[in-house]
């Protein structure tokens, strides 16, 4: 069985632009949640989806949003990128409430300039 | 100002010992522990887990160790080997409307020498 899929692996942005990050979850995995990894903070919880809804939000600002669609495949997010920004973001997936064992991607490495 | 990085502790064990990477946890109402390990490069990878209601838990060469008096979690490595090198997080969640909020430890570096 496939694992979790995050595209792209690498994106550079300057600030001020957004970007869209995007998880495919574990075939039959409806649970999708997203982290942010930086030296700085370590990994912190973004948000997390399940059948299309959000069920939980981290403590980010209104510029980080996400959606789920009926497929459960998800996309993140970020627009006016700061600096700050510049992080690893991780998505997972578990196979119902999220209580299970979530099953990261490779991430996707996001550059801000 | 300019941000800090975390500064992880750092285990450096020679192969074949048995390692032994300590967390404490901060939310007694947490009912879920998991133990992922890191390598440069990589996403977590899910190593074992283990709920409230058990003290240990045993998979391939590693155990799981909970203390709920003190809020404390160990993952214990048996045969550690070169492979095994990497950050190593223990991750608690919470339950109920918690739902897939993973709360990280800062981490371990796990440091294997041949």
């Amino acid at each position: 069985k496939a694992g979790v899929t995050q595209t792209p692996r690498y994106l550079i942005k300057t600030r001020g632009q957004q970007v869209t990050l995007s998880c495919s979850p574990i075939s039959g995995h409806r649970s999708v949640s997203w982290y942010q990894q930086t030296p700085g903070q370590g990994l912190q919880f973004l948000f997390e989806y399940f059948s299309e809804t959000q069920r939980n939000k981290g403590n980010f600002p209104g510029r980080f949003s996400g959606r789920q669609f009926s497929n459960s495949r998800s996309e993140m997010n970020v627009s006016t990128l700061e600096l700050g920004d510049s992080a690893l973001y991780l998505c997972a997936s578990s196979l119902l409430v999220g209580t299970e064992t979530q099953y990261f991607g490779p991430g996707t490495r996001l550059l801000v300039l | 100002g300019e941000s800090v990085g975390l500064h992880l502790p750092t285990l450096s064990v020679q192969e074949g010992d048995n390692s032994i990477i300590n967390c404490a946890y901060s939310n007694s109402a947490s009912d879920y522990f998991i133990w992922y390990k890191q390598e440069s490069g990589k996403g977590p990878q899910f190593i074992i887990d283990i709920r409230s209601n058990m003290d240990k838990r045993q998979g391939q060469r590693v155990t799981v160790l909970l203390n709920k008096t003190v809020k404390h979690l160990s993952l214990q490595i048996a045969a550690t080997q070169p492979g095994d090198s990497a950050v190593y997080f223990c991750a608690e969640n919470a339950g109920g409307t918690s739902y897939g909020k993973l709360t990280f430890g800062q981490g371990t570096i796990l440091t294997v020498h041949p």
